[in-house]
């Protein structure tokens, strides 16, 4: 299996303050790298798939990033809506894997 | 407007089984491949099972291989998760999740996802 590495893996910012979140593939997984927001007794979202598209309906201060094996996520301004844990997730190969998560906190 | 419901979870002892449903409006399930993702308390999120639009095609991860089985009923709009033989770790959150229409070829992302259904394994 692909293995996925986000860091950091907690991360505390303040509103208006801007966000990058790294994850790294244990090997080159092209593009194929999505994005989601998820909080506490909601269903995950979807923010960014294709490593850098923007998924319908998502505020375009999200931004992704990256190609092979390293990708950012970028927040450029936190609002008090994007407070939650971040996962990026690989779909190169027939077993899809997700990163640890990074929490999102407010500082 | 997609929504995917998740029923079926509970409270199961170890070794018994469970099936799981996730039921959908707005979409067609025998019409996508739609997958089954679980997070276990504390932990982040894993992939479990997908399906295939033919309905033939299936896999697993695997650490549920030979003891979950990914189904569908296209006539109820439902796709299904029975779960045999369940251990502790099992114990997680269950979602079912459609995947979105540029993938790899070989897998996907998910654009749409339930709200998911708890199953806590206890003896």
């Amino acid at each position: 299996d692909i293995q996925m590495t986000q860091s950091p893996s907690t991360l505390s910012a303040s509103v208006g303050d801007r966000v990058t979140i790294t994850c790294r593939a244990s090997q080159s997984i092209n593009n194929w790298l999505a994005w989601y927001q998820h909080k506490p007794g909601v269903a995950p979202k979807l923010l960014i798939y294709g490593a850098s598209s923007l998924e319908s309906g998502v505020p375009p201060r999200f931004s992704g990033s990256g190609s092979g094996a390293e990708f950012t996520l970028t927040i450029s301004s936190l609002q008090p809506d994007d407070f939650a844990t971040y996962y990026c997730q690989q779909y190169n190969n027939y077993s899809p894997t997700f990163g640890q998560g990074t929490k999102v906190e407010i500082k | 407007q997609v929504q995917l419901v998740e029923s079926g979870g509970g409270v199961v002892q170890p070794g018994r089984s469970l099936r799981l449903s996730c039921a959908a409006s707005g979409l067609t399930v025998n019409n996508y491949v739609m997958h089954w993702v679980r997070q276990a308390p504390g932990k982040g999120l894993e992939w479990v099972a997908v399906i295939a639009t033919d309905g033939i095609d299936k896999m697993y991860a695997d650490s549920v291989k030979g003891r979950f089985t990914i189904s569908r009923d296209n006539s109820r709009n439902t796709l299904y998760l029975e779960m045999n033989r369940i251990r502790p770790e099992d114990a997680a959150i269950y979602y079912c999740a459609r995947e979105g229409p540029h993938g790899s070829g070989r897998c996907g992302y998910f654009d749409y996802w339930g709200q998911g259904t708890p199953v806590t394994v206890s003896s």
